[in-house]
């Protein structure tokens, strides 16, 4: 199968403060990657569509001036908490669709932000 | 509200029961997929329906696409602790949009 990565797994940053998280498509190119927030024992909520060389697609209630995403290449997409608050503390997940199945999404291995 | 309907939200049973989650929509969609996810991980894909009325099976798991294309059943036969997980139904319709998941627990 196709294999996506996520890195970090695991940051805590301070109140304030901006965080990077990467989402990487090993094995296959993706034109569109997802993200997703998961809060714990809960399902994954869709935060946005992360589209190669173009602007990304929110979805409602999310701020895009405060989870920017870039996807500047057909293998990564980026997404930047900014100004962090302890609110913000979730499980980030990205996913990005293969191309040919129908539909099949990869998850990466997400990553756990925490903010103090 | 969610797109998918899952139930149910949360299960307990103990090691060789059978048990059947039930992924239910008002849409018809292109293809649903069908994901296991365990604490601290991404979401893996376990399998993909396309036709109506397809039915797919893997190893002690059995999944079912509605005839309409709108809902899915996941039947587990004797459970086993390594079936714990959350298990989440998406459907596909350009975008993926996932259920809020069934937490299944099977005790040794």
């Amino acid at each position: 199968g196709a294999v996506v990565s996520q890195h970090p797994s695991r940051v805590i940053c301070k109140s304030g403060t901006s965080v990077k998280i990467e989402c990487r498509s090993l094995d296959f190119q993706a034109t569109t990657m997802f993200w997703y927030r998961q809060f714990p024992k809960q399902s994954l909520m869709l935060m946005a569509t992360s589209n190669e060389g173009s602007k990304a697609t929110y979805e409602q209630g999310v701020e895009k001036d405060k989870f920017l995403i870039n996807h500047a290449s057909l293998t990564l997409s980026t997404l930047t908490v900014t100004s962090a608050h302890p609110e913000d503390s979730s499980f980030y997940i990205c996913s990005a669709p293969l191309a040919g199945t129908s539909g099949e999404q990869y998850f990466g291995p997400g990553t756990r932000l925490t903010v103090t | 509200t969610q797109l998918l309907e899952q139930s149910p939200q949360f299960l307990s049973i103990q090691e060789g029961e059978n048990l059947t989650v039930y992924c239910n929509s008002s849409s018809v969609f292109s293809s649903l997929q069908w994901y296991r996810q365990e604490p601290g991980e991404g979401p893996v894909l376990l399998v993909t329906v396309v036709t109506g009325g397809e039915v797919k099976k893997l190893k002690r798991l059995t999944f079912q696409f509605g005839d309409a294309r709108k809902d899915s059943s996941l039947h587990i036969t004797a459970a086993q602790p390594g079936d714990t997980g959350l298990y989440l139904c998406g459907g596909n319709n350009n975008d993926m949009r996932f259920g809020a998941g069934t937490r299944l627990t099977v005790k040794p």
